[in-house]
């Protein structure tokens, strides 16, 4: 999951096999969070988003679960390729006082697929 | 549609130089963001504008960083004098709100900057 120390937390899995990133939150008033996929050299994109009255919602290949009790986010992906290597960001959208919301990134987990 | 366009992706410079990262949002977009990313901070936010106006720029480092949006289509962020501890990628991003989207940001390919 998310890391506030120096290195970035790596999930390393083999072609194939399902993936699991975890994600924690801090602020219980958030109520939507995007997670995005940052492929080396290039901007975050987006993959799937959910809201706080839902706990989980499916994509392509992606599921996001969303705990609000102990503020947890989970995405797995299924049958994980090598192109989906790549850093993932959990980002809880915050409202702030100019009454937009902005989102809210961390470090991010690193996804290493092995052929 | 061509995405976030940010200029230039790559910039060597020496400490003390100036340096002026460009960017250019998505048409219709409303909101636009500028990030730093950096292995040690992760992606921070610097810095958005609501139609062209700055909002909140309490990410902003230091007074040596200054944004400015004069149009709907081009923001520019600027670092003066540049410190070796600028160094990092920083990215772009625009938005709109209102329905169908919920926020999602459009980044651009970011801009990597190195201080010696």
């Amino acid at each position: 999951g998310e890391s506030v120390g120096l290195h970035l937390p790596t999930l390393s899995v083999q072609e194939g096999d399902n993936s699991i990133i975890n994600c924690a939150y801090s602020n219980s008033a958030s109520d939507y969070f995007i997670w995005y996929k940052q492929e080396s050299g290039k901007g975050p994109q987006f993959i799937i988003d959910i809201r706080s009255n839902m706990d989980k919602r499916q994509g392509q290949r992606v599921t996001v679960l969303l705990n609000k009790t102990v503020k947890h986010l989970s995405l797995q992906i299924a049958a994980t390729q090598p192109g989906d290597s790549a850093v993932y960001f959990c980002a809880p959208k915050e409202a702030r006082n100019s009454g937009y919301s902005t989102l809210t990134f961390g470090k991010g987990t690193m996804l290493l697929v092995s052929p | 549609d061509a995405g976030v366009i940010q200029s230039p992706r790559h910039e060597v410079t020496e400490m003390g130089q100036e340096v002026t990262l460009r960017c250019k949002p998505i048409s219709g977009h409303d909101y636009l963001f500028w990030y730093r990313q950096t292995m040690m901070r992760g992606l921070e936010l610097l810095i958005y504008f609501n139609n062209n106006v700055p909002i909140d720029d309490s990410g902003m480092p230091e007074d040596r960083f200054s944004a400015k949006m004069p149009n709907a289509s081009f923001s520019t962020l600027k670092i003066q004098p540049s410190e070796p501890r600028d160094s990092a990628v920083y990215f772009c991003a625009s938005s709109w709100v209102g329905p169908p989207n919920t926020g999602e940001l459009f980044f651009g390919e970011g801009s990597r900057l190195t201080v010696l």
